[in-house]
């Protein structure tokens, strides 16, 4: 299957302070990409969708000023934390595909650990 | 909005024997994508198989296939010959088909499988 690499892949930072999650697809071209956060022993929460050259669609209740989310290229989405809590504290994954018909392949995660 | 539901969980089942892992969604959509996803504790998702819902056959991976029951909105994952590697969080997941690129994945809270030898 195809690969997409997450980077990093811990990240521990101060609250207050904001943290960037990259998220690749290394051999094909993503037209899109989502955003997922999954609590300790929990399932995984759709954030975002992300579409190459425009706006994310926020899912309801994600913050959106909070979450900054780009997708720049078809190669690369990064997942922005603002202004960090404790409570921001999760495990993020993201996942790509190529178009509507083909299968999204997810990242390895990001264990984000505010103090 | 969809919802997907998965009511056990834990499970637990011998090396070598079968194992069934229920799902129900809801959903007022006709055509759609169904999944199984396997979460092991690297916490990397492997997909295990995915069905199309206009398809009536159901979709078998190897020791892996799965009773889809559209009608009654049910989407069980059985797996044969249990091995050790199986056990992990097995996430049952749903997709809409034509999403206009809002169309992520909605999971269910997951089924924990314990494999005993």
């Amino acid at each position: 299957g195809a690969v997409v690499s997450q980077h990093p892949s811990r990240v521990i930072c101060k609250s207050g302070t904001s943290v960037k999650i990259e998220c690749r697809s290394l051999d094909f071209q993503a037209t899109t990409m989502f955003w997922y956060r999954q609590f300790p022993k929990q399932s995984l929460m759709l954030m975002a969708t992300s579409n190459e050259g425009s706006k994310a669609t926020y899912e309801q209740g994600v913050e959106k000023d909070k979450f900054l989310i780009n997708h720049a290229s078809l190669t690369l989405s990064t997942l922005t934390v603002t202004s960090a809590h404790p409570e921001d504290s999760s495990f993020y994954i993201c996942s790509a595909r190529l178009s509507e018909n083909t299968e999204a392949f997810f990242g390895q995660g990001t264990r984000l650990t505010v103090v | 909005a969809q919802t997907v539901t998965q009511s056990q969980p834990e499970m637990s089942v011998q090396e070598a024997e079968t194992v069934t892992l229920s799902c129900t969604y809801d959903t007022s959509e006709s055509d759609y994508y169904l999944f199984w996803y396997k979460q092991p504790p690297s916490r990397q998702m492997i997909l295990v198989i995915r069905q199309e819902a206009y398809k009536q056959q159901n979709a078998t991976e190897n020791r892996f296939s799965v009773n889809f029951q559209k009608a009654a909105k049910s989407f069980s994952l059985k797996i044969s010959d249990s091995q050790l590697g199986d056990a992990a969080m097995y996430f049952c997941a749903y997709r809409r088909t034509r999403g206009g690129g809002a169309d992520g994945l909605t999971f269910g809270k997951g089924t924990h499988l314990i494999i005993q030898p």
